[in-house]
């Protein structure tokens, strides 16, 4: 068991480029969450999958943002025309479906839109 | 929704000191977690408690469901634990699964 990776550990980016994050869970876990924070805030959570299923999206994820977990493994987080505004620590947790549903998270991918 | 609110907001410990940390939500839970945010960024689960009480080495959680709160307390606190420590909540049912974060306590100890 390695934990929740998470690729790259930063991005560095211009406005109007899009960017693509990756997310590897802890490998029997079935579900997979995404979240962002900003400083000073707690995570916001962004979506979730169950297997490759993605069962809830915020309405902080907006038609720029699209997220995907097509063989209920690993997962990849797009944003189409970044702007100033995205720049964040964007992270990425993993539970299994049981009673707890404890979270354990990756270290997060830091994104700066210039 | 649920409301999450965390007190102190800051906190400024010497080394060996003890401390308690609070956590209050606005509405009956059934999942709640502490987590660990270190200088670096790293989020880590101390503990799944929506109710009653653990212990995990020196830190120890209590939960008291009833009456909608939360204690995290750290007992001869050491430079390492600084960082920011984070009460989330939720109520799962159905398909629910948005974890709702508070903003945090920001705990320094110093040597």
């Amino acid at each position: 068991d390695t934990g929740v990776s998470q690729d790259p550990r930063h991005k560095i980016t211009k406005r109007g480029q899009n960017v693509t994050f990756r997310c590897d869970p802890i490998s029997e876990h079935n579900r997979l969450y995404w979240y962002r924070q900003t400083l000073g805030q707690g995570p916001e959570f962004l979506t979730y999958f169950q297997n490759e299923a993605q069962l809830e999206k915020s309405r902080l994820l907006s038609d720029r943002f699209s997220a995907e977990r097509p063989k209920g493994s690993f997962s990849t987080l797009e944003i189409q025309r970044t702007e100033q505004g995205d720049s964040a620590m964007y992270l990425c947790a993993s539970s299994l479906a049981q009673a707890t549903d404890t979270q354990y998270f990756g270290p997060g991918t830091r994104l700066t839109v210039l | 929704g649920i409301q999450v609110e965390q007190s102190p907001p800051d906190l400024i410990l010497q080394e060996g000191a003890n401390s308690t940390l609070r956590c209050n939500f606005s509405d009956s839970v059934n999942n709640l977690q502490w987590f660990h945010q270190n200088p670096w960024g790293q989020l880590i689960n101390l503990f799944y408690i929506p109710s009653g009480t653990k212990q995990n080495g020196r830190l120890s959680a209590t939960t008291v469901a009833t009456e909608r709160y939360s204690l995290l307390y750290i007992s001869s606190s050491q430079t390492t634990d600084s960082g920011v420590y984070f009460c989330a909540v939720l109520n799962n049912a159905g398909n629910n699964r948005k974890l709702i974060w508070g903003l945090g306590t920001s705990l320094a100890v110093n040597p």
